[in-house]
């Protein structure tokens, strides 16, 4: 059964660089999509973006290019590097498996995910 | 940036059955499959369908969902306790190039 873990400093100070890590076990991470999804406090769930077991990346417009994705599949792990921080990025991050290569990102879902992390930016 | 819509609250009596909709547009629901989480208070959403009426094996037939056109529906039949919590849909925009979630379904028991 395939267990995401997110880890990653709970604290970010506004314009530093937000990083979590995901590691992945009980299970391969090839031929998978891996994604990143946050959550405000109290608020709905935004997608901030996938890569590919090959390194391809995608993410959401609206966070600019601000967002960095990298993996290791030797590690088993992902991760994501949100750059020039603020409030509005206090948030509970998770990661999630985002589907198989034999279906198009499209037409695929998230599962499982993390039990998700609380990143706070504040000074 | 596209906006998939949900009624923010749903409310119904144990064993009744109720019904969450999600409404779209072209570019998303209209076009691509949808899939719908559940988040009980305090934990990691869960995937409950999947492919616009697909359940995984894990979760009990109460739960089915539909699509046609640009809306989609989750519903709940038998509604239990354990039923209370936060419903999302979610889908790919083709205009957004990525995954948009529904504003979210609070689902109280009463």
């Amino acid at each position: 059964q395939v267990q995401l873990q997110e880890s990653g400093p709970g604290l970010v100070k506004p314009s530093e660089t937000l990083s979590l890590t995901c590691t992945v076990s009980g299970g391969s991470m090839t031929n998978y999509y891996w994604s990143w999804i946050r959550q405000p406090p109290g608020k709905g769930l935004q997608w901030i973006g996938y890569i590919y077991y090959s390194g391809s990346t995608k993410h959401n417009p609206s966070l600019k290019s601000r967002v960095t994705m990298s993996i290791d599949t030797s590690k088993n792990q992902f991760s994501l590097k949100l750059s020039s921080v603020t409030a509005a990025d206090t948030a509970v991050y998770f990661c999630a498996r985002g589907g198989t290569v034999g279906i198009p990102a499209a037409n695929n879902w998230f599962d499982p995910w993390g039990q998700g992390t609380l990143v706070t930016v504040s000074a | 940036q596209s906006v998939v819509t949900q009624p923010p609250s749903a409310s119904g009596t144990p064993g009744q059955r109720v019904t969450i909709s999600c409404s779209g547009s072209s570019s998303d629901i209209g076009f691509n499959t949808v899939n719908w989480y559940q988040q009980l208070p305090g934990t990691a959403p869960k995937l409950l369908i999947y492919s616009d009426n697909q359940r995984p094996s894990e979760v009990p037939d109460r739960f089915s969902g539909s699509k046609s056109g640009t809306s989609a529906s989750l519903a709940i039949s038998g509604l239990q306790s354990e039923d209370e919590a936060d419903y999302y849909c979610a889908t790919w925009d083709d205009s957004l190039s990525g995954y948009v979630f529904g504003t979210g379904t609070k689902v109280t028991v009463l």
